[in-house]
């Protein structure tokens, strides 16, 4: 497989649920993004990962919890999340923490 | 800050013609990259074009072409010979050149093509 790939595609949860989304990228890339795309709104960036480490958190709630195992791993943790919180999120990578950017799919979350 | 204004939020083209869609923004930044991504229905946002500010020429990709003028803060997409895979949505983006890893989004633009 080659890419940014993310799953699942599509989430339905309650607010009380706790799920994950997880991105994989096959690209060799050092950096990996979290991004939220709601309707009428610009991309919000959310998470930065730079070899591993996080290196950004734009002042995201702490019903957000970014994981990051490995360079090609990113996961975020999702627990008593509110109905303002659906959206798409994106995933992408990048060669650096300046360069190109890469996106994944995207996960289209509701949140009931 | 910086900001990135699209003043456009839809354009429509007739298929094979040419339609030019417009970025401005706002930096006080020397270096710095200027993107603009496509995202069709499917939601995948697709690198289109890439401009480094410090290179003078003008960016092209097959199709897509790009007229930077840095002292305006200008970065206009050009789209020739226009396909009806081209519909989508347009971002334009900024990446500052320094350690800020943030990749500013312009609000889009809609971009249908007539067939």
């Amino acid at each position: 497989e080659t890419g940014v790939t993310q799953t699942p595609r599509h989430l339905v949860m309650g607010m009380t649920n706790k799920k994950s989304l997880k991105c994989e990228q096959h690209l060799g890339h050092n950096a990996m993004y979290w991004y939220k795309q709601s309707a009428k709104k610009p991309l919000e960036l959310m998470f930065v990962y730079n070899f591993k480490e996080q290196t950004e958190n734009n002042s995201v709630p702490s019903r957000f919890s970014p994981e990051c195992p490995n360079s090609s791993h990113l996961f975020l943790h999702l627990h008593t999340l509110q109905p303002e919180d659906s959206a798409l999120y994106l995933c992408a990578s990048s060669p650096e923490s300046v360069d190109t950017q890469y996106f994944g799919p995207g996960t289209r979350l509701t949140v009931l | 800050a910086q900001t990135v204004t699209q003043s456009q939020p839809e354009m429509s083209v007739q298929e094979a013609e040419t339609v030019t869609l417009s970025c401005t923004y706002d930096t006080s930044e020397s270096d710095y990259y200027l993107f603009w991504y496509k995202q069709p229905p499917s939601r995948q946002m697709i690198l289109v074009i890439r401009q480094e500010a410090y290179k003078q020429q003008n960016a092209t990709e097959n199709r897509f072409s790009v007229n930077f003028q840095k002292a305006a803060k200008s970065f206009s997409l050009k789209i020739s010979d226009s396909q009806l895979g081209d519909a989508a949505m347009y971002f334009c983006a900024f990446l500052s050149g320094g350690s800020n890893y943030k990749l500013t989004f312009g609000k889009g633009t809609l971009l249908t093509v007539n067939p």
